[in-house]
């Protein structure tokens, strides 16, 4: 089963909400990513973790918070987001972050800052 | 400079035929992974093929085949016999050797969008 799960599917939050995305997998990997996408453009890597510690942190702003509670699990914290961070927000994992083990993606949070 | 190009901006194939969408990269690495992901408009990436820049033969996977031309620096995606759920943008990415550990990251194209006419 190469099934990584998110939860919401859809988020509508004003500029003061905090809210938080989910994904989760249950295929044994040990390395998950957050990525950015806007419309017709590739993802972006937000994020990385291997067995569960931070290890690529692209510069994203500190309204953006990863967490990773377990191996099988990475939350994504929103807070004071802004209308330009509108976009679908996709979870992967992998084997391993090094070598050259495929990432399985989600189908990702559509995400709209009002 | 780009590490990978995709220049087509889209792509229009008949059911049932084959169609190629291009790729080029660039590395100066000799140890390299290429991977192929499609994207339908629901938004969920799904892996396709990968053909590491060692192996000999063109990695193939169901319909899908990867034509390497490792000196030409190209991997090419081929599908055959087409089907109308095929319709996607495709992206080709690249994750280099030089540095195979846990930051090591996935590079993509720009992608194509591949419309299938029944």
């Amino acid at each position: 089963d190469t099934e990584v799960t998110q939860t919401p599917k859809h988020l509508v939050m004003g500029m003061t909400n905090k809210k938080s995305l989910k994904c989760e997998q249950h295929m044994g990997h040990r390395a998950m990513y957050w990525y950015k996408q806007k419309a017709k453009k590739p993802p972006e890597l937000m994020f990385v973790y291997s067995y569960e510690k931070l290890s690529i942190n692209e510069s994203v702003p500190s309204r953006f918070s990863p967490e990773c509670p377990n191996s099988s699990l990475l939350n994504l914290h929103l807070h004071a987001l802004q209308p330009e961070d509108s976009a679908l927000y996709l979870c992967a994992s992998s084997y391993q972050a090094g070598g050259f083990a495929e990432q399985y993606f989600g189908p990702g949070t559509r995400l709209t800052v009002t | 400079a780009q590490k990978i190009t995709q220049t087509q901006p889209g792509m229009f194939v008949q059911e049932k035929e084959a169609v190629t969408l291009d790729c080029t990269y660039d590395t100066s690495d000799q140890s390299y992974g290429l991977f192929w992901y499609k994207q339908p408009s629901s938004g969920e990436m799904i892996f396709l093929i990968y053909q590491g820049s060692y192996d000999e033969q063109n990695a193939t996977e169901g319909r899908y085949s990867l034509n390497f031309q490792k000196a030409r620096k190209s991997a090419n995606l081929v599908i055959s016999a087409s089907q109308l759920g095929d319709s996607a943008m495709y992206f080709c990415a690249m994750r280099e050797g030089q540095n195979t550990g846990a930051n090591s990251k996935l590079t993509f194209g720009k992608g194509i969008t591949l419309s299938v006419r029944p």
